[in-house]
């Protein structure tokens, strides 16, 4: 059962177009959610996080917003550049019990057209 | 300051064959994480070693295994390896899991044939 859900595998955008991916979760517990870039042959990057008692953060093209009530956060990046092709994974902390690991979606795959 | 660091890079093994990985965290993180990237299957959280101890594994069968040495370290073994062990094999390192999250290496690519 996937706690955390990108489920758009692709999404293609016009460079200086908004760019925004989605994704969803299922467990109310989930305290922190973050967003990873990933390049081919590259380990994932951190870019942006935002934790459960806000509804949004931005750091500059990339803002984060979080839905709290409909368990769904997104990330928007403006305006796109070429540079922003890579996948993007969200993930979700639970920090209680035994767990401390991050939970990942599956990822989506950005591309940005000049 | 050195990142996560990986090694090998890639790694060719036979079925039935064991696999060790090892990774090195960020100077001064105490937490390490594994996580397997199949294709298709985003990153799967594998196991989770802090201060030489197991914290927390995923859903994966015991002959995946690790530890943890004195110097915060990781080594991830796989034996009897099959041919769906194929996949990157990913170290992030934390100090705690907190605002910024993990660090990641940039991978072990292990290929079963």
């Amino acid at each position: 059962d996937q706690q955390v859900k990108q489920n758009s595998p692709s999404l293609r955008v016009q460079e200086g177009r908004i760019s925004i991916l989605n994704c969803d979760y299922t467990n109310s517990m989930f305290d922190y959610f973050l967003w990873y870039k990933k390049y081919p042959a590259e380990g994932p990057t951190f870019l942006i996080s935002i934790s459960s008692i806000k509804d949004k953060n931005e750091d500059g093209r990339f803002t984060v917003f979080l839905n709290k009530s409909a368990k769904h956060l997104s990330l928007h990046i403006v305006p796109s550049q070429p540079g922003d092709s890579a996948v993007y994974f969200c993930a979700a902390r639970y920090y209680g019990g035994s767990q401390g690991n991050l939970i990942f979606g599956k990822g989506t795959k950005l591309s940005v057209k000049p | 300051e050195a990142g996560v660091t990986q090694s090998p890079t890639h790694l060719i093994k036979t079925r039935g064959q064991q696999a060790t990985l090892r990774c090195s965290p960020i100077s001064g993180h105490t937490s390490v994480y594994w996580y397997q990237q199949a294709l298709g299957l985003g990153l799967q959280f594998l196991l989770w070693y802090d201060e030489g101890e197991e914290r927390n594994r995923g859903n994966f069968p015991p002959r995946f295994s690790g530890r943890q040495f004195p110097n915060y370290s990781s080594e991830l073994n796989v034996n009897a390896l099959e041919l769906e062990d194929s996949a990157l094999y990913l170290c992030a390192s934390s100090l705690v899991v907190g605002h910024y999250g993990y660090t990641f290496g940039s991978g072990t690519r292990l290929t079963v044939v």
